[in-house]
């Protein structure tokens, strides 16, 4: 079954510097989706592309974060400087259509932990 | 806030018997949809119901749904202790953008 794939699975960086987060999507999935999850808090909608740029985001996604969807198959996740608040599970989704009228792939996840 | 709220907080029942999960949420959606988390893994989706459904199977899972009352529920029928796991529902919210808003989660534990 096709599936989502994120790296790397667990990364750690010091306060103030940036990381990058990759996902590569399902193949033949056209939206693609960040979301977060502090440690035991609800997952939280961050970014979402469509057609090369971002269709949507939460008053979470500031100057800090971009995205990137730099070959036809990865999608990226930057945070520039980054905070304790950062840490959390970042997990990427895709879907095949909008309103995801057929459920989202999320990937397994990144857990960034800020140090 | 579109968010659900799932109730209860935690479950826990013996191999075997059912276990029942439920989702509020406050305004109008498009569809609802369950995920479940392993702990400290990804989100798998389970299941989605269109507001214009009222009941879906799916294997041992059934949802409901009642948009009069802005809930849901997953019942999982005769639980395995692989069923443990974290479950949430989440819905679009109908508001245009395509991104989903999810609940607190029900931790559930079947007991072998």
């Amino acid at each position: 079954e096709p599936e989502v794939t994120q790296t790397p699975s667990h990364q750690v960086t010091q306060m103030g510097q940036e990381v990058i987060l990759r996902c590569v999507p399902i193949s033949n999935h056209l939206y693609f989706y960040w979301y977060r999850q502090i440690l035991g808090q609800k997952v939280e909608f961050l970014v979402s592309f469509y057609n090369n740029e971002i269709s949507e985001k939460s008053e979470i996604f500031d100057d800090q974060f971009s995205v990137e969807r730099p070959d036809g198959s990865n999608f990226t996740l930057k945070i520039r400087s980054t905070k304790l608040e950062d840490s959390a599970m970042y997990f990427c989704a895709s879907s095949e259509s909008f309103w995801a009228n057929y459920g989202y792939t999320f990937g397994s996840g990144t857990r960034l932990t800020v140090v | 806030s579109q968010q659900g709220e799932e109730d209860p907080q935690a479950l826990s029942i013996q191999e075997g018997e059912n276990a029942t999960m439920n989702c509020s949420y406050k305004t109008s959606i498009n569809n609802l949809q369950w995920y479940r988390q392993n702990s400290g893994r990804g989100l798998v989706h389970l299941i989605l119901i269109r507001s214009n459904e009222r009941e879906k199977h799916s294997g041992r899972l059934r949802v409901t749904l009642d948009t009069s009352k802005k809930s849901s529920s997953l019942l999982i029928t005769a639980s395995r202790a692989a069923d443990t796991a974290s479950y949430f529902c989440a819905t679009d919210g109908q508001t245009g953008a395509n991104n989903l808003f999810f609940g607190t989660g029900t931790r559930l534990t079947v007991i072998p």
